[in-house]
Parts: C-alpha cells; sequence; structure tokens
C-alpha cells in the first residue's frame, strides 16, 4: 500500500514561471490536504481538498496559488509567476476522513525559485 | 486562535541517554488533539506519537512518551535509550477535535544523537 506520493522530488523555477506540484493520496483516501514549509519555520496549512471540491483555503495566498483535486488523477497545487520568497517546501497529506486524527504526509516538493 | 510554541531551537543527547523535548500550546477548545511529527533529513513528515485532550493518561509509544498537562497546557517528548537514528527535527502540533485535519504547527526542535 504506497503511502502519498508526491512528485517532484525537487523543482526549479525561474521568476516568472509556473509551478506544478503533485500528490497522489494513500489509497482510500479522498481528503488531502497541502502545507507549507518556509527556511527554519514549521508547517503551515494552505488548503484542505475533497474530490472535485475546495473546502478550506483559508491559508492559502490570494493570487498566484491554486488548488484542485480533479475526479481522476492527483492533487495539483500551482503556482503562478513564482517569485523567490515561494521557495520551501510544499507537503501534501491524506486522511480517509475529514476529522480523522491520522494524517498521513507526502516527503515534499521543494521548490527553489532563481 | 490557536498557537504552538517549541521553546528550544535544537538539543543534543548522547546516545542511549534519555531526552525532553518541550511544547506549549494556546487554545480556548477543551477537546483536541496534540502530536508530535519526526522529520529526518529525508523530509518525510512521520507521526511519532498522538494524545486526546480528554484522555488524562499519558501517551506511549515504545521508547517515546508524552507528559501532558492539560491545566499548564504543556505537551513534552521525552524519547528514552536514544538511538542514532532519532536524530532528526521534532515538531510539536495541534488539531481541534471533530475539525478538519487544519494543523497547526510549532517552528520544531532540531534533535542531535552523539555516539
Amino acid at each position: 500500500n504506497a503511502g502519498v506520493m508526491q512528485n517532484p522530488r525537487h523543482l526549479v523555477r525561474r521568476r516568472g514561471q509556473e509551478a506544478r506540484l503533485r500528490c497522489s493520496p494513500m489509497k482510500g483516501h479522498s481528503h488531502v490536504y497541502w502545507y507549507r514549509q518556509l527556511p527554519e519555520e514549521g508547517l503551515k496549512f494552505m488548503v484542505y481538498l475533497q474530490k472535485e471540491n475546495i473546502i478550506d483555503e483559508s491559508g492559502m495566498p490570494k493570487e498566484r496559488f491554486s488548488a484542485e483535486f480533479p475526479k481522476e488523477g492527483p492533487s495539483i497545487l500551482r503556482i503562478q509567476q513564482v517569485v523567490r520568497g515561494d521557495s520551501a517546501a510544499y507537503f501534501c497529506a491524506s486522511s480517509e476522513t475529514f476529522s480523522s486524527e491520522k494524517l498521513f504526509f507526502g516527503s515534499g516538493t521543494q521548490l527553489s525559485v532563481l | 486562535a490557536q498557537t504552538v510554541t517549541q521553546s528550544q531551537p535544537e538539543m543534543s543527547v548522547q546516545e542511549a541517554e534519555t531526552v525532553t523535548l518541550s511544547c506549549t500550546y494556546d487554545t480556548s477548545e477543551s477537546d483536541y488533539y496534540l502530536f508530535w511529527y519526526k522529520q529526518p533529513p529525508s523530509r518525510q513528515m512521520i507521526l511519532v506519537i498522538r494524545q486526546e485532550a480528554y484522555k488524562q493518561q499519558n501517551a506511549t509509544e515504545n521508547r517515546f512518551s508524552v507528559n501532558f498537562q492539560k491545566a499548564a497546557k504543556s505537551f513534552s517528548l521525552k524519547i528514552s535509550d536514544s538511538q542514532l537514528g532519532d536524530a532528526a527535527m521534532y515538531f510539536c502540533a495541534h488539531k481541534s477535535r471533530g475539525a478538519t485535519n487544519k494543523l497547526i504547527f510549532g517552528t520544531g526542535t532540531l534533535l542531535a544523537v552523539q555516539p
């Protein structure tokens, strides 16, 4: 039973380019969460999605960031026109139910903006 | 709003010794979960232990145990018989019971284990 899979593991982008981060939740999990970890900080919640729905995006910056979790395929976190401040590790996590305390994390995508 | 504070940026322990990592939190809720996650250099977030606030008994998982002081809003992690593989960043986190998995994390404690 594969865990939460994130790709790519490392992503390098130049300022102004787009970054697309992918997350496949654990088998049987339909709840996905994205967290961001800035250097020297803990993880901060960005967005919570169920299949085809955004449930809570209170932690997501209002501009340039978007997330989706289509009926088929992985969840995507998209960052348009990246800036240096977007450089961070982006983690995806999944759970079986919305309130389950058993949250499983992927290994993250390290985004570096040059 | 909930906050989680880890006041020890770095800690060091000798192999086979015991170390305690501190965590305090602030919440107005009476029912919630607390967690300790381990993040080794591989960056994988690994759940070490969790505590339900309504349970008075401290959670234990093999060499890992917590000292949960609800009134003081303190949640420390004790690692006994430390091993080289315990070296990692440790994060304390809070989650409201019944809410979505919107965890609030502390800033972490980097644990070094000396052979």
